[in-house]
């Protein structure tokens, strides 16, 4: 079945950790973007991509790195810097330069900082 | 950062009920509605993803209609269950910048 795989499901760190959430895909999608969900808010969008070896700054990327070395894969790095990084975090994918194409969502990652 | 705002933040209503939620987004840079349900310990899944200035979409008991000129849409369901209870998102895609920005939900509880 093609889907959507985010690992760890739940994470807990230390301060001054850096963590990696994973994501990958195999729908042969060309977009994929992460957004962090806090309560009480809706999904804000931290960084997606479009294409392999290209991806943008979203909404909130600061603190945050990600790397898109191949298409199937989109791992987000919460770095030491970010200030509030327990949230929950949710990867999604869409076929590229198709707007009316919907998002398909992994499971999450539930990231608790110590 | 684009302004998306859903109404109201959260709904509860007895099963049978029929409701309506608002979606209400800026209407240049505009080119599609995406409504999304988000269930307890689910994933978000697409519920409809509407183009065009008057479109309606309709699936079992849940409507959406789009006005793109002044910037809303209005999410449906009729004769509400309680499996319905979830949280419904919106989110419009930019024609620049090729993203979709979310609202903050409404989160429907029915109750039996």
């Amino acid at each position: 079945d093609g889907g959507i795989t985010q690992s760890p499901k739940y994470l807990f760190r230390k301060e001054g950790q850096n963590v990696t959430l994973s994501c990958e895909q195999n729908l042969n999608h060309d977009a994929m973007y992460w957004y962090r969900q806090d309560p009480g808010q809706g999904l804000r969008l931290i960084y997606y991509s479009q294409i392999v070896n290209d991806f943008q700054k979203g909404d909130i990327a600061e603190g945050y790195s990600v790397s898109r070395e191949k298409k199937e894969s989109f791992p987000l790095t919460v770095t030491s810097a970010q200030k509030n990084p327990t949230a929950f975090y949710l990867c999604a994918s869409k076929k590229k330069g198709y707007p009316a194409g919907e998002l398909f969502f992994g499971e999450g990652s539930r990231l608790t900082v110590l | 950062i684009l302004n998306v705002e859903q109404s109201p933040q959260s709904l509860h209503v007895q099963e049978g009920d029929s409701t309506n939620f608002t979606c209400s987004f800026p209407s240049s840079n505009f080119y599609a509605l995406h409504w999304y349900r988000w269930e307890t310990a689910k994933s978000p899944e697409a519920l409809f993803v509407m183009t065009l200035n008057g479109d309606e979409k309709k699936k079992g008991r849940i409507s959406a209609t789009l006005n793109t000129k002044e910037g809303y849409s209005y999410l449906y369901i009729k004769g509400s269950q309680p499996e319905d209870s979830a949280t419904y998102l919106c989110a419009p895609y930019e024609t620049s910048g090729s993203r979709l920005t979310f609202g903050e939900g409404t989160q429907l509880t029915v109750n039996p």
